[in-house]
């Protein structure tokens, strides 16, 4: 299984600021996803964290308002640009290892809350 | 496109009540299917893992199927306690590091 710790876990948010997620890993791994989950909802996929290359984004999501990065196996950060209250989420980072049992490991999540 | 259900929504048991959370979905062609546990505003804890080739996999007083011809997982929860209230989360993988997730059925174990 891996570790993986969240900054900030929560955060009140102005609306149009921008706030950057991290998730940081204690093992190296292949794969590093974010979701979304809004308030009741269940889990979407936002897009998969490529290491050293631009994510991959799911449909009705883009990367101006969800810049990711990646540098390394271990890390990656999530920007949630100029907010509005409907991007009040929680946002987790998950990962799974290539050729692994496929199990996904998820992070405590990042619960904002957009004024 | 795949598509996960999970009934009931909703559930409030008596302490020390067995339980069974219903998890289906349509596109039998999965690699795995995956049960979680959540805590309001948290993130997601795994519990049990099943391979498509598996039919069951146990971890203390959790237990959980897997038929994939019928599409169906369900999660056994023996002797519910206070401390299992969470909402779960049934979530299956179908390849290309896509994972659909249902739901959830929030829990409420009553001392």
């Amino acid at each position: 299984s891996a570790v993986i710790s969240q900054k900030p876990s929560r955060d009140i948010c102005q609306r149009g600021t921008s706030l950057t997620i991290q998730c940081q890993v204690d093992s190296q791994v292949t794969m590093m996803f974010w979701y979304r989950q809004q308030p009741g909802q269940s889990l979407t996929l936002i897009a998969t964290a490529n290491q050293g290359s631009e994510a991959t984004y799911e449909s009705g999501f883009v990367i101006d308002k969800f810049p990711i990065s990646r540098p390394n196996l271990t890390f990656s950060t999530l920007t949630v640009s100029n907010m509005s209250p409907e991007d009040s989420s929680i946002y987790l980072c998950s990962v799974a290892q290539v050729g692994g049992s496929g199990e996904l490991f998820f992070g405590e999540g990042s619960r904002l809350t957009v004024l | 496109k795949q598509e996960v259900t999970q009934i009931p929504a909703a559930l409030s048991v008596p302490e020390g009540e067995n339980l069974v959370l219903n998890c289906s979905f349509t596109d039998s062609a999965i690699y795995n299917l995956q049960w979680f546990r959540q805590d309001p505003g948290k993130g997601l804890t795994s519990l049990l893992l099943i391979q498509s080739s598996q039919r069951e996999q146990t971890s203390g007083r959790l237990n959980a199927s897997l038929d994939k011809s019928s599409g169906r997982s369900t999660l056994y929860i023996a002797a519910s306690q206070p401390g299992d209230s969470a909402t779960y989360l049934c979530a299956a993988y179908t390849g290309g590091f896509k994972t659909i997730f249902g739901a959830g059925t929030r829990l409420f174990v009553k001392a």
